[in-house]
């Protein structure tokens, strides 16, 4: 299995309040991903990260930050939570970048984030 | 962009049966991924399967990229295997994986 972890692995916060999740990896690779899921929307791309400090939104970035201050760490930050925002957020990694044909994506465990 | 089809939505299995699940894409894809969300919600790799065919142990996969689908075989279904299969391919124009909507398999002891 990736050496994948994230953290926390469940959060209930209030809305208007900061949250900053972590997804940690152990294998190198370059490429990190956010996403989240929802009921009827599957998983959808929330930022990237093609290196140390090298970020890019996704599909469904409004309302998140990131960064990424070292290969193994990539935080995603609600700087001010909304009930929107409740989901479940995957992170995801991958040693070669997408456009290759040997690019593929391992995911970290969850994140249930509840925002009342 | 690329749109992935899965069928069927839902299966119900018998403990032993076998069955097939589907992925359907509209593009040409230089990689495919079978996932199953086990029903605790973790993500489990099954198959990087650009082309060809690839078996770990019950499970094999099959994808025939000129024809532009995949075929998940579950054989000698378990309890276990239990959850939502995801197909998932690459969109050309970055970085994204667009994954299918997913099939529902039930199995029952």
């Amino acid at each position: 299995d990736a050496g994948i972890t994230q953290s926390p692995r469940h959060k209930v916060t209030e809305t208007g309040t900061p949250v900053t999740l972590r997804c940690h990896q152990t294998e190198n690779h370059r490429y990190m991903y956010w996403y989240r899921q929802d009921p009827g929307h599957g998983l959808r791309l929330i930022h990237y990260s093609y290196g140390v400090k090298d970020t890019d939104k996704g599909e469904v970035s409004d309302g998140y930050s990131v960064s990424r201050s070292k290969t193994e760490d990539f935080l995603l930050t609600l700087e001010s939570a909304t009930s929107s925002q409740t989901s479940v957020y995957f992170c995801a990694i991958s040693e070669s970048n997408p456009g290759s044909p040997y690019n593929e994506q391992f995911f970290g465990p969850g994140t249930r984030l509840t925002v009342l | 962009g690329i749109q992935v089809e899965q069928s069927p939505p839902d299966l119900i299995l018998q403990e032993g049966a076998n069955s097939t699940l589907r992925c359907n894409f509209s593009d040409s894809v230089n990689n495919l991924q079978w996932f199953h969300q086990n029903p605790w919600g973790q993500l489990i790799n099954l198959f990087y399967i650009p082309s060809g065919t690839k078996q770990n142990g019950r499970l094999s996969a099959t994808t025939v990229a000129t024809e532009r689908y995949s075929l998940l075989y579950i054989s000698s279904s378990q309890t276990t295997d239990s959850g939502v299969y995801f197909c998932a391919v690459p969109r050309s124009n970055d970085y994204k994986l667009s994954f299918g909507a997913g099939t529902t398999v039930t199995v029952r002891a």
